[in-house]
């Protein structure tokens, strides 16, 4: 089944202890990016990459880090979180960059900082 | 800067026809997405327009006006599982691949 998986689906942490929430597509997309949704203020992106090693940040990178070493994967890093990073996070893959079928979106993951 | 205005809620009638209005103004435009999310689970993709006019699949159509910075979809005989939030969403100029999203609409089906 084609799909985007992100891993954990709910995570509890406390502030400033790092973390990774992985991303995985095996759809061969070259296209991926994280997005947080957060209530009144919708869906930002955090950071994308265009493919292999090619990353940028989105509208909201404070915080975070992304890399890029495998086309199927695309780890978001929080090195030391903080509770305004609470939020519930997407990762999104799509065939390129301007496909007219958007995004596929992984099921999220809901980070609480405590 | 970059808007997209969506109405927060709307609520409608088991088998009526709804209509969720968006309007844009951002510095680029490289087509129009709708979303449909349901509660807690992620945004699945309904529909793109990038030209002018009306795109129909199914009981979902999406209209576009690039001129007027407007969209709608419109959600025909309504059935009680298309209660979620639809999101509209721009895709930015340049090939950045971008969406830019609306607040979303949380619609409300009622029987």
């Amino acid at each position: 089944e084609a799909q985007v998986t992100q891993n954990p689906r709910y995570l509890i942490t406390v502030t400033g202890k790092k973390l990774t929430v992985t991303c995985s597509q095996n759809m061969n997309h070259e296209y991926m990016s994280w997005y947080r949704q957060d209530p009144g203020l919708g869906l930002r992106q955090i950071y994308y990459s265009m493919n292999v090693e090619v990353t940028d940040k989105g509208d909201v990178p404070e915080g975070y880090k992304v890399s890029r070493k495998e086309k199927r994967n695309f780890p978001l890093i929080l090195e030391s979180p903080s509770p305004n990073q609470t939020s519930l996070y997407f990762c999104a893959s799509s065939l390129h960059s301007l496909s007219n079928y958007g995004y596929t979106f992984g099921s999220g993951t809901r980070l609480t900082v405590v | 800067g970059q808007n997209i205005d969506q109405p927060t809620e709307m609520t409608a009638t088991e088998g009526a026809i709804v209509q969720i209005n968006c309007t844009y103004q951002t510095s680029g435009f490289n087509g129009l997405f709708w979303y449909q999310q349901h509660a807690g689970e992620a945004p699945t993709f309904l529909s793109y327009n990038v030209l002018d006019g009306l795109e129909e699949k199914g009981r979902f159509s999406s209209f576009l006006s690039r001129s007027k910075g407007y969209s709608y979809l419109l959600l025909k005989e309504l059935q009680m599982k298309d209660s979620a939030s639809y999101l509209c969403a721009v895709r930015a100029a340049g090939n950045t691949g971008k969406l830019i999203f609306g607040q979303g609409t949380t619609l409300q089906v009622k029987p």
